[in-house]
């Protein structure tokens, strides 16, 4: 059974802060990864994809992928309260399989 | 202008009845997908469809029935709705060769009472 593992949280930073989300995965052919931001009532909206080891950017937004570790993260700088959501980690193997997201809460 | 979307926005009925789902894409995409969302927030595919052709059947009872009569287009057939139907679904599209690209549309709230 191929998953994605993520923290349920809630993780709660302050606004300013870094807040850091982690996410866990069993399948070794799994080749790309997804991070899905999902207000309250609304939908995913994809923020950030990584296919590589190491980092990649985007504005306040790092993802970071360690193959060997099997491994994914999302950093988010200078968290605002419109952060606030819950961040769906997806993996690539044919079709996108889900973690069961965290809920981040960004604290004014 | 609306690049996904679905009807009905809220669907609330009774155990044993049928109901449907309607998606819509507008944005000339090749793939489009059923998702569905349980109470604890876990998105699961259930279906996906490639220029009408049924590419992933996930585990799914056989009383969902997916449909799409054009590739703008992917309904979901629901027989004899049990309690435990009860979830968000979202319908999602993507372009082809890019099936990590997806667009999901708003959901329907499904309540099976």
């Amino acid at each position: 059974q191929k998953e994605v593992e993520q923290n349920s949280g809630p993780l709660s930073v302050p606004e300013g802060a870094i807040a850091s989300l982690n996410c866990t995965y069993s399948d070794r052919g799994s080749q790309s990864f997804f991070w899905y931001r999902q207000y309250s009532g609304k939908s995913p909206e994809l923020i950030m994809f990584i296919y590589s080891n190491g980092d990649k950017e985007d504005g306040r937004f790092t993802a970071q992928l360690n193959k060997a570790s099997q491994y994914v993260s999302l950093l988010i700088r200078d968290s605002q309260p419109s952060d606030s959501a819950t961040y769906l980690c997806a993996g690539q193997g044919g079709k996108l399989i889900f973690g069961q997201g965290t809920e981040l809460s960004v604290k004014p | 202008d609306t690049a996904v979307s679905q009807t009905p926005k809220y669907l609330v009925t009774q155990m044993g009845n049928d109901k449907s789902i309607k998606c819509e894409q507008n944005l000339g995409h090749d793939t489009m997908y059923w998702y569905k969302q349980d109470s604890k927030k876990f998105l699961k595919i259930m279906f996906s469809y490639n220029n009408k052709e049924l590419i992933i059947n996930e585990t799914v009872p056989n009383r969902f029935s997916p449909k799409s009569p054009d590739k703008a287009h992917l309904n979901l057939h629901i027989n004899s709705l049990e309690l435990g139907d009860s979830a968000v679904y979202f319908c999602a599209s993507s372009p082809l060769g890019s099936e990590d690209e997806q667009y999901f549309g708003p959901g329907t709230r499904l309540t099976v009472t």
